[in-house]
């Protein structure tokens, strides 16, 4: 069955600081992989998008990592703002439009 | 950048109620969605639409579901009978043919009383 887990389930930084969050999926075949940031009562934006052969993305403070091998992928964001704060959710697509979601990290970041 | 948009934001209905959820994905996205998230849980995959027939759904997506997308541009979640249990955010979500990139509209806010 295709899953997608990811840890932690919720976080609390302070602001200024780092965090790194995990995605472990186990969806095949796979096409590419995507971080989204939900905002409380907003839909998903995607924040980046890392495809088999890439390994390091990086889009402003958001640096994404995919391990194809170990089917794991990484958001690390940098020196954290409080509109950081919202629920990130990996996401994987698995070609033919098949698309498997996380089970979401919250993030709160607080002054 | 090109959106999806979802009327009503806010819907409150009475159980036993039928509502219609409506979307206008972005103009020449083929593949549309419709993902419902509870409070506090995980984005749920409820159908998927391409070509005027539903492509696939969950196990969610049951009879008393319907998809319609009656004039090319509209695209409507339609629940015959509301129940308590289906008080949530649904997402209304497009992707063009080729570019694997789902863009969600902002959500219409089900509550069922």
């Amino acid at each position: 069955k295709n899953q997608v887990e990811q840890s932690p389930q919720s976080l609390i930084i302070l602001e200024g600081k780092n965090c790194t969050l995990q995605c472990n999926y186990t969806v095949s075949p796979f096409s590419n992989l995507r971080w989204y940031k939900q905002d409380t009562g907003r839909g998903p934006v995607s924040l980046t998008i890392m495809t088999f052969s890439e390994n390091t993305k990086s889009n402003g403070r958001y640096t994404a990592t995919l391990d194809a091998d170990t089917k794991q992928s990484s958001l690390h964001i940098t020196a954290s703002q409080l509109s950081d704060s919202a629920s990130y959710i990996c996401v994987v697509y698995g070609g033919y439009q098949k698309v498997t979601f996380g089970t979401g990290t919250k993030l709160q970041v607080i002054p | 950048e090109p959106e999806v948009t979802q009327t009503p934001s806010h819907q409150v209905t009475q159980m036993g109620q039928e509502v219609i959820l409506r979307c206008v994905p972005i103009s020449n996205h083929l593949y549309f969605y419709w993902y419902r998230q509870i409070l506090g849980q995980k984005v749920e995959f409820l159908v998927s639409f391409y070509n005027n027939e539903i492509s696939e759904k969950s196990e969610i997506f049951d009879d008393q579901f319907s998809v319609e997308r009656p004039d090319g541009s509209n695209f409507t979640l339609k629940i015959r009978s509301t129940k308590l249990e289906d008080s949530a955010m649904y997402f209304c979500a497009s992707m063009s043919s080729g570019h694997e990139k789902l863009f969600f509209g902002s959500g219409t806010q089900l509550s069922v009383l």
